[in-house]
């Protein structure tokens, strides 16, 4: 089983949807979680942290259910700037990658 | 401010060629460092990391080598390229001492084994 595993998408919505997807992990010692942002053929990003419970930051919101050992992002009010791959990590002595989520926003 | 730079952007490479991307961080001393390869449509791979110079961290075995011959320069090395090779390889760096889970990456070397 991978570490980290993610739905490839892709998530096609309209500007102003709301869109939510998971990422499942298999190591439940795991602490630390993280979603980065990654835009096509660039670098990826650190968009949050979920470190307890979960996180909000603007129009994102990322949650964690450690009882089914995945965490989620939320986009509420989805603008075409959001158009772009979601990388879910945790953090054991490494940084462990899923292979994202690919998120496409239109006009 | 710091900074991370990678190079080449681009090459393209016949299989058995050697390899050599560069990656040099400024502004900051002793980060931990890492080399990645994101092959289309996976996820990122840890092919190394190291915690000082001359220390390196192999996490999959391989054909390439990594070095750390100064404080805030990495090397990726392979002596001879196979066709599996072929990645989008990104250098990264983050604090030491501070297991924050946040990496900066540089901008990535494109690599086209034919």
């Amino acid at each position: 089983r991978k570490e980290v595993e993610q739905d490839p998408g892709p998530f096609n919505v309209p500007e102003g949807a709301t869109v939510a997807f998971n990422c499942t992990y298999s190591n439940s010692a795991s602490q630390s979680f993280f979603w980065y942002r990654q835009d096509c053929r660039k670098e990826p990003k650190l968009l949050m942290s979920v470190y307890s419970s979960g996180n909000e930051d603007g129009r994102f919101t990322a949650q964690l259910n450690r009882a089914s050992q995945y965490i989620s992002l939320l986009i509420r009010d989805s603008k075409l700037s959001d158009s772009a791959t979601y990388l879910c990590a945790h953090n054991d002595y490494k940084l462990s990658f899923g292979a994202g989520t690919t998120v496409t926003v239109r006009a | 401010s710091q900074t991370i730079h990678q190079w080449p952007a681009t090459l393209v490479q016949p299989v058995g060629s050697p390899l050599s991307l560069e990656c040099t961080v400024e502004g900051t001393s002793n980060p931990n460092l890492y080399w990645y390869r994101q092959a289309a449509g996976r996820g990122l791979q840890l092919l190394f990391y190291s915690v000082g110079i001359g220390q390196i961290s192999s996490e999959v075995p391989q054909n390439l080598s990594a070095s750390r011959p100064q404080d805030r320069q990495f090397i990726l090395s392979s002596k001879k390229l196979l066709l599996s090779d072929s990645g989008f390889y990104l250098c990264a760096w983050s604090y030491s001492g501070r297991n924050t889970g946040e990496l900066f990456f540089g901008e990535g070397s494109r690599l086209t084994v034919l």
